[in-house]
């Protein structure tokens, strides 16, 4: 049982390129997550996804789109690589948006020079 | 805006009780306070959650104050394995309807030394 799995580990972009982020679940999870984090601040939420069909805004939105792919999948996209994107990004899942017991991938470091 | 205050960091003998305290003086009646462990490099674990009363799991136990204001996670018999970052987190509304969302502070860097 895998949990949450997310691809790339590593990523290093430059300026203005794009690139997505994958993120699966394999727990029938109804809601996902996009996060990210950085040195000497707590996790802030990018995107969520309550169920199969739906995505909204978090905190810090700007810059990123997602896409619901299917219930297991959850992609985060760059469009426009800014360096002030450089984080470590973490998806995670949890059986429905009101149930905050949430399962987290392993991350994605993700460096814009 | 991380509505919990924690130490930034601790330090706790191998096997020994670890416990971690959490301030979360303006935490409403009827929110839950949450604990989530980050160890170097991964993404973030759930521990433990409470309301009110104690509660306790195979990972840790967690001590509420009857004013609700503040709570202790409780690593009985710490382990070199146990060395993270402790976020201590309440929740907030999350668009409409009753979803909550995690704010995630800094959390305590505790540190089980051999």
């Amino acid at each position: 049982n895998a949990g949450v799995t997310q691809t790339p580990k590593f990523q290093v972009l430059k300026t203005g390129q794009s690139m997505t982020l994958q993120c699966a679940q394999d727990m029938n999870h109804n809601s996902m997550y996009w996060y990210r984090q950085d040195p000497g601040m707590g996790l802030r939420l990018i995107y969520y996804s309550a169920s199969e069909g739906t995505t909204d805004k978090g905190e810090v939105p700007n810059g990123y789109n997602v896409s619901r792919l299917n219930k297991r999948e959850f992609s985060l996209r760059l469009e426009s690589a800014a360096p002030s994107q450089t984080s470590v990004y973490f998806c995670a899942s949890s059986e429905h948006l009101a149930k905050n017991i949430q399962y987290f991938g392993a991350g994605t470091r993700l460096s814009v020079l | 805006d991380a509505k919990t205050t924690q130490p930034p960091s601790m330090d706790c003998a191998e096997g020994r009780a670890a416990n971690l305290p959490c301030n979360h003086s303006t935490i409403s009646g009827n929110e839950y306070v949450y604990w989530y462990r980050q160890i170097h490099s991964q993404g973030p674990q759930y521990i433990i959650h409470g309301l009110k009363n104690n509660e306790t799991n195979e990972m840790a136990s967690l001590i509420i104050t009857e004013d609700r204001k503040s709570s202790t996670l409780i690593l009985p018999h710490a382990t070199l394995r146990d060395t993270a970052v402790y976020y201590c987190i309440v929740r907030v509304a999350l668009g409409a309807g009753n979803n909550r969302k995690l704010i995630w502070g800094l959390g305590t860097s505790l540190a089980v030394n051999p």
